[in-house]
């Protein structure tokens, strides 16, 4: 069964670098998602991308973010400078189109943790 | 705003049956979410609820939507060790519940 991958599992950094973290989604799907999950708290949408561009994003996804998909399988998701608040579960999600009924199949997500 | 709010943790023996709730407040939402989050691996949706239905059965799923009060509950029929993990509920624009830890006791 296809599934979303993202890479890697684990990620430390120091506050103020910059990190890439990278998910592959399910090969025929056209919309990709990022949301993320601080320890113990909800998990929080950030953007949504089609067709090489933002769709949609909430209040948290601010300058310091950015997405991307450089080659037509990897989604990526950059932090420019992060900061402490940044650790979090960062969850990757793919569609094959955007509405209420269209599953969103999540990866197993990457742990970003800012020290 | 929106906001969906769920009780934390949750424990019920095999066998029984396990009810989760959840309050929600966009009461323009659409569809109703529930996603099953196991240790270690991302969301996985269960089910879903169209906002105009009272109940959807599925398996041993059942959802059972209350407009009036915003209120959502899956119940888990004939529960299994397998069903543990973390419940969380969604509005149609994507916000998510605190989540539910399901701790199945055998």
């Amino acid at each position: 069964e296809p599934e979303v991958t993202q890479t890697p599992s684990h990620q430390v950094t120091q506050m103020g670098q910059e990190v890439i973290l990278r998910c592959v989604p399910i090969s025929n799907h056209l919309y990709f998602y990022w949301y993320r999950q601080i320890l113990g708290q909800k998990v929080e949408f950030l953007v949504s991308f089609y067709n090489n561009e933002i769709s949609e994003k909430s209040e948290i996804f601010d300058d310091q973010f950015s997405v991307e998909r450089p080659d037509g399988s990897n989604f990526t998701l950059k932090i420019r400078s992060t900061k402490l608040e940044d650790s979090a579960m960062y969850f990757c999600a793919s569609s094959d189109g955007q509405g209420a009924t269209y599953e969103q199949y999540f990866g197993p997500g990457t742990r970003l943790t800012v020290t | 705003g929106e906001d969906v709010e769920q009780s934390l943790f949750l424990s019920v023996r095999e066998g029984d049956s396990s009810v989760i709730n959840c309050t929600y407040t966009d009461s323009s939402s659409t569809y109703l979410y529930w996603y099953k989050q196991e240790p270690g691996a991302g969301l996985q949706l269960l089910t879903y609820i169209f906002s105009n239905m009272d109940m959807k059965q599925d398996q041993r799923l059942t959802v059972l939507l209350n407009k009036k009060d915003k209120h959502l509950s899956l119940r888990i029929a004939d529960t299994q060790t397998g069903d543990s993990a973390i419940y969380f509920c969604a509005e149609t624009k994507v916000t998510f519940g605190t989540g539910t830890k399901l701790q199945v006791i055998p």
